[in-house]
């Protein structure tokens, strides 16, 4: 129940274009889904998150689409960029006083080709 | 305006000789989390400290221990490396219900 399954593993994108990143969950007590940009040697930032009570979210050229009752939720950048290029986490998170549970999906190593 | 700091940044040690890794932050955050991310590899969380309570993870090796002296730092002991424990080490923080805070990570090369 712990689990979250992220697709692709890797995903290659012409500039400009949209690049797509999905995550699947199983538990229902999580209630915060940020994603991490992560570049080589550095650790993880936050790019974006949301929470379940919103379907979507979005800032800038990213956008977070949640769908509560297929428990999966998606990144979106749009007019993807050569700096994109970078490895990107989804996490899902239960934040209980005390307990909380934290899983980051595998990762998905996205490249920008010009 | 480094938020989240690591020392070293780089650590070689060798087989069996325990180390430690720090991490401070200048954010105030009650919470301050400590990953495993070995490469090409989501980061594993080990650890964390909600406060001065300390939460294990239940697959996180009794060979890795924490200490959390004050709010500002974080220590990861690692009591006798092993050469599957070189990785990259993370410290990260929070507020409660809010996003993590990385730092740059910790490389740990065991000879």
């Amino acid at each position: 129940q712990q689990q979250v399954k992220q697709s692709p593993q890797s995903l290659i994108v012409q500039k400009g274009g949209i690049s797509i990143i999905n995550c699947a969950y199983e538990n229902t007590a999580f209630d915060y889904f940020p994603w991490y940009q992560q570049f080589p040697g550095k650790g993880p930032a936050l790019l974006i998150a949301i929470r379940p009570d919103v379907s979507e979210k979005k800032e800038g050229r990213f956008t977070i689409s949640f769908n509560k009752s297929a428990k999966q939720f998606s990144l979106h950048i749009m007019d993807s960029q050569p700096g994109d290029s970078a490895t990107y986490f989804c996490e899902a998170s239960a934040r209980d006083f005390g307990n909380e549970k934290l899983t980051f999906g595998t990762g998905t190593r996205l490249t920008i080709i010009p | 305006d480094a938020m989240v700091i690591q020392n070293p940044r780089y650590q070689v040690t060798q087989f069996g000789k325990p180390v430690t890794l720090s991490c401070s932050q200048t954010l105030n955050h009650n919470v301050m989390y400590w990953y495993q991310q070995k490469s090409s590899q989501a980061p594993k969380l080990l650890f964390h400290y909600y406060d001065k309570d300390f939460n294990n993870e239940a697959d996180t090796p009794d060979n890795f221990q924490s200490r959390r002296p004050n709010t500002s730092f974080c220590f990861l002991d690692i009591r006798s490396p092993g050469l599957g424990d070189a990785a990259m080490y993370l410290c990260a923080t929070s507020r409660r219900l809010e996003t993590q805070y990385f730092g740059p990570g910790t490389r740990l090369l065991v000879l």
